[in-house]
Protein backbone atom coordinates (compact mmCIF):
# COMPACT_ATOMS: atom_id res chain seq x y z
CA UNK A 1 0.00 0.00 0.00
CA UNK A 2 1.28 3.40 -0.51
CA UNK A 3 2.68 5.22 2.44
CA UNK A 4 3.31 8.69 3.28
CA UNK A 5 6.55 9.94 1.07
CA UNK A 6 8.74 12.66 2.34
CA UNK A 7 11.92 14.64 1.09
CA UNK A 8 15.02 14.68 1.37
CA UNK A 9 15.49 12.27 3.59
CA UNK A 10 18.27 13.95 5.21
CA UNK A 11 19.39 17.19 5.11
CA UNK A 12 22.29 19.62 6.06
CA UNK A 13 21.78 22.82 6.16
CA UNK A 14 24.38 25.88 8.08
CA UNK A 15 23.16 28.22 10.66
CA UNK A 16 20.85 30.62 9.15
CA UNK A 17 20.15 29.34 6.05
CA UNK A 18 17.35 28.30 4.55
CA UNK A 19 15.50 24.25 4.17
CA UNK A 20 12.43 23.31 2.21
CA UNK A 21 10.93 20.01 3.76
CA UNK A 22 8.20 18.13 1.20
CA UNK A 23 5.56 15.50 1.91
CA UNK A 24 3.24 13.73 0.01
CA UNK A 25 0.40 12.24 1.63
CA UNK A 26 -1.22 8.99 1.22
CA UNK A 27 -3.88 9.10 -2.10
CA UNK A 28 -7.31 10.40 -0.70
CA UNK A 29 -6.01 11.54 2.87
CA UNK A 30 -7.22 15.11 2.93
CA UNK A 31 -5.55 16.28 6.18
CA UNK A 32 -1.64 16.77 6.70
CA UNK A 33 0.28 16.96 9.79
CA UNK A 34 3.95 18.19 10.72
CA UNK A 35 5.75 16.82 13.73
CA UNK A 36 9.33 17.42 14.71
CA UNK A 37 11.26 14.87 17.01
CA UNK A 38 14.57 16.57 18.28
CA UNK A 39 17.02 13.52 19.70
CA UNK A 40 15.69 11.50 22.51
CA UNK A 41 12.50 13.31 22.66
CA UNK A 42 8.82 12.62 21.50
CA UNK A 43 7.51 14.25 18.58
CA UNK A 44 5.87 17.45 18.66
CA UNK A 45 2.97 18.41 16.80
CA UNK A 46 3.45 21.87 14.66
CA UNK A 47 0.95 22.28 12.35
CA UNK A 48 -1.95 20.74 10.17
CA UNK A 49 -3.76 20.91 7.00
CA UNK A 50 -7.17 20.19 6.24
CA UNK A 51 -8.03 20.50 2.87
CA UNK A 52 -5.46 22.63 2.00
CA UNK A 53 -6.40 25.17 5.09
CA UNK A 54 -4.31 25.50 8.45
CA UNK A 55 -6.45 23.34 10.73
CA UNK A 56 -4.20 23.57 13.88
CA UNK A 57 -0.93 25.16 15.24
CA UNK A 58 0.99 24.02 18.06
CA UNK A 59 4.53 24.86 18.87
CA UNK A 60 5.92 25.84 15.57
CA UNK A 61 8.10 28.78 15.04
CA UNK A 62 8.21 32.13 13.74
CA UNK A 63 10.77 31.15 11.28
CA UNK A 64 8.44 28.36 9.90
CA UNK A 65 5.69 28.03 7.72
CA UNK A 66 3.87 25.39 5.93
CA UNK A 67 1.48 25.42 3.48
CA UNK A 68 -0.84 22.54 1.85
CA UNK A 69 -1.11 22.44 -2.51
CA UNK A 70 -4.35 22.03 -4.75
CA UNK A 71 -2.98 17.86 -5.18
CA UNK A 72 -2.76 17.74 -1.18
CA UNK A 73 1.01 17.88 -0.64
CA UNK A 74 2.62 19.68 1.96
CA UNK A 75 6.15 21.92 2.10
CA UNK A 76 7.17 23.15 5.43
CA UNK A 77 9.90 26.37 5.00
CA UNK A 78 12.46 27.28 7.49
CA UNK A 79 14.16 30.13 7.57
CA UNK A 80 17.25 31.84 9.76
CA UNK A 81 18.29 27.78 11.02
CA UNK A 82 19.20 27.45 14.41
CA UNK A 83 21.09 24.34 15.84
CA UNK A 84 18.45 23.60 17.80
CA UNK A 85 16.36 22.85 14.44
CA UNK A 86 18.32 20.10 14.01
CA UNK A 87 15.92 16.76 14.66
CA UNK A 88 13.59 14.32 12.63
CA UNK A 89 10.79 16.43 11.03
CA UNK A 90 7.52 14.07 10.11
CA UNK A 91 4.74 14.08 8.17
CA UNK A 92 1.48 12.65 8.60
CA UNK A 93 -1.56 12.16 6.86
CA UNK A 94 -4.85 11.04 7.55
CA UNK A 95 -8.49 10.57 5.82
CA UNK A 96 -11.18 12.52 8.18
CA UNK A 97 -14.38 11.15 9.69
CA UNK A 98 -16.17 13.55 6.95
CA UNK A 99 -14.61 11.76 4.27
CA UNK A 100 -14.97 8.24 5.26
CA UNK A 101 -11.94 7.74 6.89
CA UNK A 102 -10.66 6.99 10.50
CA UNK A 103 -8.41 9.59 11.10
CA UNK A 104 -5.72 7.45 12.25
CA UNK A 105 -2.14 9.05 11.31
CA UNK A 106 0.11 7.34 9.55
CA UNK A 107 3.65 8.84 9.53
CA UNK A 108 6.06 9.26 6.68
CA UNK A 109 9.60 7.91 6.83
CA UNK A 110 11.00 11.62 8.38
CA UNK A 111 13.39 13.95 7.31
CA UNK A 112 16.87 14.31 9.14
CA UNK A 113 17.97 17.50 9.71
CA UNK A 114 20.94 18.68 10.64
CA UNK A 115 22.10 22.40 11.22
CA UNK A 116 26.06 22.64 11.43
CA UNK B 1 -4.75 19.02 30.92
CA UNK B 2 -4.43 16.99 28.02
CA UNK B 3 -1.40 14.79 28.51
CA UNK B 4 0.06 11.18 27.99
CA UNK B 5 2.67 9.56 30.92
CA UNK B 6 4.90 6.43 30.30
CA UNK B 7 5.94 5.87 33.48
CA UNK B 8 8.69 3.49 32.13
CA UNK B 9 11.42 4.97 30.37
CA UNK B 10 13.80 1.67 29.35
CA UNK B 11 12.69 -2.00 29.56
CA UNK B 12 15.14 -4.44 29.55
CA UNK B 13 13.92 -8.54 28.60
CA UNK B 14 15.19 -11.63 27.87
CA UNK B 15 13.53 -12.90 24.47
CA UNK B 16 10.21 -15.04 24.83
CA UNK B 17 9.39 -12.94 28.18
CA UNK B 18 6.12 -11.23 28.60
CA UNK B 19 6.51 -7.63 28.71
CA UNK B 20 3.32 -4.89 29.28
CA UNK B 21 4.02 -1.07 28.31
CA UNK B 22 1.80 0.77 30.71
CA UNK B 23 0.31 4.13 29.35
CA UNK B 24 -2.00 6.80 31.55
CA UNK B 25 -4.05 9.66 29.53
CA UNK B 26 -5.34 12.79 31.07
CA UNK B 27 -8.04 14.32 28.71
CA UNK B 28 -11.19 16.42 29.95
CA UNK B 29 -13.13 15.71 26.16
CA UNK B 30 -15.69 12.94 26.09
CA UNK B 31 -14.62 11.82 23.07
CA UNK B 32 -11.11 11.43 21.89
CA UNK B 33 -8.74 8.22 20.27
CA UNK B 34 -5.83 6.75 21.80
CA UNK B 35 -2.66 4.93 19.60
CA UNK B 36 0.40 3.23 20.22
CA UNK B 37 3.73 3.84 17.48
CA UNK B 38 6.47 1.86 16.99
CA UNK B 39 9.77 3.39 16.55
CA UNK B 40 12.53 1.12 15.35
CA UNK B 41 16.36 2.46 15.74
CA UNK B 42 15.28 2.99 11.66
CA UNK B 43 13.89 6.34 12.74
CA UNK B 44 10.38 5.68 11.25
CA UNK B 45 7.13 5.46 13.07
CA UNK B 46 4.65 2.73 12.57
CA UNK B 47 0.87 2.97 13.87
CA UNK B 48 -0.08 0.01 15.60
CA UNK B 49 -3.34 0.47 16.96
CA UNK B 50 -5.95 3.23 17.36
CA UNK B 51 -8.94 3.09 20.21
CA UNK B 52 -11.69 5.43 20.36
CA UNK B 53 -13.14 6.57 23.59
CA UNK B 54 -16.34 4.75 23.37
CA UNK B 55 -15.36 1.55 22.41
CA UNK B 56 -13.47 -0.81 25.56
CA UNK B 57 -13.22 -3.83 24.14
CA UNK B 58 -9.66 -4.69 24.38
CA UNK B 59 -8.00 -6.50 21.40
CA UNK B 60 -5.22 -8.50 20.90
CA UNK B 61 -3.02 -9.26 17.22
CA UNK B 62 -0.79 -12.02 17.28
CA UNK B 63 1.70 -11.52 19.82
CA UNK B 64 0.34 -7.42 20.16
CA UNK B 65 -2.55 -7.00 22.99
CA UNK B 66 -4.07 -4.25 24.33
CA UNK B 67 -5.77 -3.23 27.53
CA UNK B 68 -7.89 -0.26 27.21
CA UNK B 69 -9.69 0.46 31.01
CA UNK B 70 -11.51 4.11 30.65
CA UNK B 71 -11.62 4.10 34.80
CA UNK B 72 -8.31 4.20 35.37
CA UNK B 73 -7.81 6.29 32.15
CA UNK B 74 -5.07 3.54 30.97
CA UNK B 75 -4.33 2.11 27.50
CA UNK B 76 -1.57 -0.87 28.62
CA UNK B 77 0.64 -2.80 25.73
CA UNK B 78 1.13 -6.13 26.21
CA UNK B 79 3.95 -8.00 24.02
CA UNK B 80 4.01 -12.11 24.33
CA UNK B 81 6.73 -13.90 23.58
CA UNK B 82 8.82 -10.83 22.95
CA UNK B 83 11.38 -10.93 19.79
CA UNK B 84 14.56 -9.04 19.16
CA UNK B 85 12.87 -7.51 16.77
CA UNK B 86 10.26 -5.75 19.05
CA UNK B 87 13.34 -3.84 20.48
CA UNK B 88 12.69 -0.14 19.69
CA UNK B 89 10.65 3.01 20.78
CA UNK B 90 7.12 2.64 21.65
CA UNK B 91 4.92 5.63 21.67
CA UNK B 92 1.22 5.59 23.78
CA UNK B 93 -0.39 8.98 21.95
CA UNK B 94 -3.88 10.79 22.74
CA UNK B 95 -5.76 12.58 20.00
CA UNK B 96 -8.97 14.73 21.86
CA UNK B 97 -11.72 15.10 19.23
CA UNK B 98 -13.77 17.96 21.51
CA UNK B 99 -11.35 20.62 22.23
CA UNK B 100 -7.95 19.15 20.81
CA UNK B 101 -8.05 20.58 17.51
CA UNK B 102 -5.97 18.14 15.20
CA UNK B 103 -3.02 17.67 17.37
CA UNK B 104 -1.64 14.51 18.31
CA UNK B 105 -0.39 14.31 22.15
CA UNK B 106 2.43 11.82 22.67
CA UNK B 107 4.00 10.23 25.99
CA UNK B 108 7.44 10.27 26.26
CA UNK B 109 8.14 6.90 25.15
CA UNK B 110 9.06 3.72 26.61
CA UNK B 111 12.64 2.04 25.16
CA UNK B 112 12.11 -1.71 25.15
CA UNK B 113 15.09 -3.74 24.64
CA UNK B 114 15.17 -7.37 23.65
CA UNK B 115 17.96 -9.59 24.29
CA UNK B 116 18.58 -12.90 23.09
Amino acid sequence: AAGVIQSPRHLIKEKRETATLKCYPIPRHDTVYWYQQGPGQDPQFLISFYEKMQSDKGSIPDRFSAQQFSDYHSELNMSSLELGDSALYFCASSSSTASGGSETQYFGPGTRLLVL
Amino acid sequence: AQKVTQAQTEISVVEKEDVTLDCVYETRDTTYYLFWYKQPPSGELVFLIRRNSFDEQNEISGRYSWNFQKSTSSFNFTITASQVVDSAVYFCALRPRNTGGFKTIFGAGTRLFVKA
